[in-house]
């Protein structure tokens, strides 16, 4: 199957902590972003980083790519409450349509 | 600036009728992309729609057609539905049809099929 796998499936953290997802693909990509999804409504598009790319960072969030694992994972660092939601990875390989994995569902506790 | 619409937000259909989804594209963006997304999974990308032409199309049935309007907007049909479509269908628009674009999503529309 083309479609990307998160891991781990689910993930529950203390406030502060450090949240790390990891995501896995077979095919070769031209990219890969994530996105976050609360509560079963819209995606919010966090960051997409190019096949050519190592690592990217933006605000509490850093991705980092491995096209020799096929792997990437994203780090959210202090974590918040409000960082409570599903995370997806998704990448585009030879075509334009974006594959996802199966999201990993992320719980912040106060 | 409005990002993407869809409407309906929720909507339940009875198996065999006909639904209409409706999207409206980010202001600028002129492609759209339908995503299907089961409970619990990822979504899946049903097809992408540029110039009012069909450009790609996942591995959905006929029974799933779509449209895209002059001003960018566009629709996903599906006809003849099944329990198995009740689903989250989600918009997302981008700008062009290159790689590394960025999409956004809507809301989504929430179908339910009793």
């Amino acid at each position: 199957s083309q479609q990307g796998e998160e891991d781990p499936q689910a993930l529950s953290i203390q406030e502060g902590e450090n949240a790390t997802m990891n995501c896995s693909y077979k095919t070769s990509i031209n990219n890969l972003q994530w996105y976050r999804q609360n509560s079963g409504r819209g995606l919010v598009h966090l960051i997409l980083i190019r096949s050519n790319e190592r690592e990217k960072h933006s605000g509490r969030l850093r991705v980092t790519l491995d096209t020799s694992k096929k792997s990437s994972s994203l780090l959210i660092t202090a974590s918040r409450a409000a960082d409570t939601a599903s995370y997806f990875c998704a990448f585009q390989g030879g075509s334009e349509k974006l594959v996802f994995g199966k999201g990993t569902k992320l719980t912040v506790n106060p | 600036d409005a990002g993407v619409t869809q409407s309906p937000t929720h909507l339940i259909k009875t198996r065999g009728q006909q639904v209409t989804l409706r999207c409206s594209p980010k202001s600028g963006h002129d492609t759209v992309s339908w995503y299907q997304q089961a409970l619990g999974q990822g979504p899946q990308f049903i097809f992408q729609y540029y110039e009012e032409e069909e450009r790609q199309r996942g591995n959905f049935p006929d029974r799933f057609s779509g449209h895209q309007f002059p001003n960018y907007s566009s629709e996903l049909n599906v006809n003849a539905l099944l329990l198995g479509d009740s689903a989250l269908y989600l918009c997302a628009s981008s700008w062009g049809t290159g790689r590394d674009t960025e999409a956004f999503f809507g809301q989504g529309t929430r179908l339910t099929v009793v």
